[in-house]
């Protein structure tokens, strides 16, 4: 069972630029969450999404910064005309929702894309 | 907004017995202890879980007091891939506005010595 997928593992975009990040989630998993990471600092929650909805949005930025999560395929963590202080490793998680009947939401965490701007 | 505390590190020499300590005196009772590890700049490993009981796994056991105001992370038998920064998390149940997201603080980094 593949783990949870992310591309590209490395970015680099110039200042202006949008940058655009995926994740699959495991198999059989219907929620999605993605995280910030900025240098020498703690991982920061963003967004939660099942499939087309947004659940909590609460830790985005209130500009620039968007996620989705359609019905078919990968989620896409987008940001718009990128500064450098965007630089960060953005992990994304996934968690199956529920198992057998019974809820679970252990989060399992994909390798990350590390996002550089000139 | 961290609800846990952690000692920023700790040293464990291979092959022993690594004893983490996480303090939530602030824990509510619908509100599980989450144990997660990062390993360099991985991305974060899930290790365990448990709400008042004390669990195993296979990669740890987790210690929760009796009044839930402090819990231990035991790696049993410590080896150099274990050295990580390791999170103590508290996280509501699926009615709470806390429970989707991990609040991650500042861990517990450990670094196992030959």
């Amino acid at each position: 069972n593949a783990g949870v997928m992310q591309n590209p593992r490395h970015l680099v975009r110039r200042r202006g630029q949008e940058a655009r990040l995926r994740c699959s989630p495991m198999k059989g998993h219907s929620h999605v969450y993605w995280y910030r990471q900025l240098p020498e600092e703690g991982l920061k929650f963003m967004v939660y999404l099942q499939k087309e909805n947004i659940i909590d949005e609460s830790g985005m930025p209130k500009e620039r910064f968007s996620a989705e999560f359609p019905k078919e395929g990968p989620s896409i963590l987008r940001i718009q005309q990128v500064v450098r202080g965007d630089s960060a490793a953005y992990f994304c998680a996934s968690s199956p929702g529920t198992s057998g009947g019974v809820y679970s939401y252990e989060q399992y965490f994909g390798p990350g894309t590390r996002l550089t701007v000139t | 907004d961290a609800k846990t505390t952690q000692p920023p590190s700790m040293d464990c020499a291979e092959g022993r017995a690594a004893n983490l300590p996480c303090n939530h005196s602030t824990i509510s009772g619908n509100e599980y202890v989450y144990w997660y590890r990062q390993i360099h700049s991985q991305g974060p490993q899930y290790i365990i879980h448990g709400l008042k009981n004390n669990e195993t796994n296979e990669m740890a056991s987790l210690i929760i007091t009796e009044d839930r105001k402090s819990s231990t992370l035991i790696l049993p038998h410590a080896t150099l891939r274990d050295t990580a920064v390791y999170y103590c998390i508290v996280r509501g149940f699926m009615t709470t506005d806390s429970w989707g997201k991990l609040q991650f603080g500042a861990g517990t980094q450990v670094v196992v010595t030959p």
